[in-house]
């Protein structure tokens, strides 16, 4: 049971560049959730999902797109990147509303 | 809208110290809460959560107690570890969302 994986671990990026987050989860969670994590800011949710097919906006969502084809797989995707989206990013899921959330490793990018 | 205030940080104690992080919420409705931790270059992890006033949850050495009448959830421990320097982020979910809302977050630092 590997829980929840993101890929890839590290990424540079140049000011206008596209990219995809990827994000797995092995437990069969319908919710799903990308947050961003800046210093002194705690964690932003930018969108989430409450099963396949079905998206919506969290805080953030500008420059962000997503997608829930599976329950499995929930890719988050920079459409044109910015120095404003320098950040760590961290992939989370849970069985439903007011469970425990379990969180990936984290993706660190940064968009020169 | 829902809310978490946590103490600013950072705090520092020396190895047995007594801790102590407060942590106050808003929220409209019967929330569950939740103490994170997180060590350097991970994610997140679930330290302990209670799902209902008077509830205490309690993992290594951690304890909070869900107070509805003061609105809070403090995190404490008798005796702090070098091991236990990381981040701790207070969160609550509600009843009506299908997201988490965090605290900024406190980072300690306990020296030998």
């Amino acid at each position: 049971n590997a829980g929840v994986t993101q890929t890839p671990k590290f990424q540079v990026l140049k000011t206008g560049q596209s990219m995809t987050l990827q994000c797995a989860q092995d437990m069969n969670h319908e919710y799903m959730s990308w947050y961003r994590q800046d210093p002194g800011m705690g964690l932003r949710l930018i969108h989430y999902s409450v099963g396949a097919g079905i998206t919506d906006q969290g805080e953030v969502p500008n420059g962000y797109n997503v997608s829930r084809s599976t329950t499995e797989d929930f890719p988050l995707r920079l459409l044109s990147a910015a120095p404003s989206q320098t950040s760590v990013y961290f992939c989370a899921s849970t069985q439903g509303v007011q469970e425990t959330q379990y969180f990936g490793p984290g993706t660190r990018l940064l968009v020169l | 809208g829902d809310s978490v205030t946590q103490m600013e940080g950072p705090v520092t104690l020396s190895e047995e110290a007594f801790l102590t992080i407060n942590c106050t919420y808003t929220a409209t409705g019967y929330p569950s809460l939740f103490w994170y931790v997180q060590y350097p270059g991970e994610g997140l992890q679930l330290l302990l959560k209670a799902t209902k006033a008077d509830d205490k949850g309690s993992n290594k050495g951690f304890e909070a107690t869900y107070r509805k009448e003061t609105t809070s959830f403090h995190l404490e421990k008798g005796s702090v570890q070098v091991s236990d320097s990381a981040v701790y982020f207070c969160a609550l979910s509600d009843n009506y969302g299908q997201n988490f809302v965090f605290g900024p977050g406190t980072r300690l630092s306990v020296l030998p």
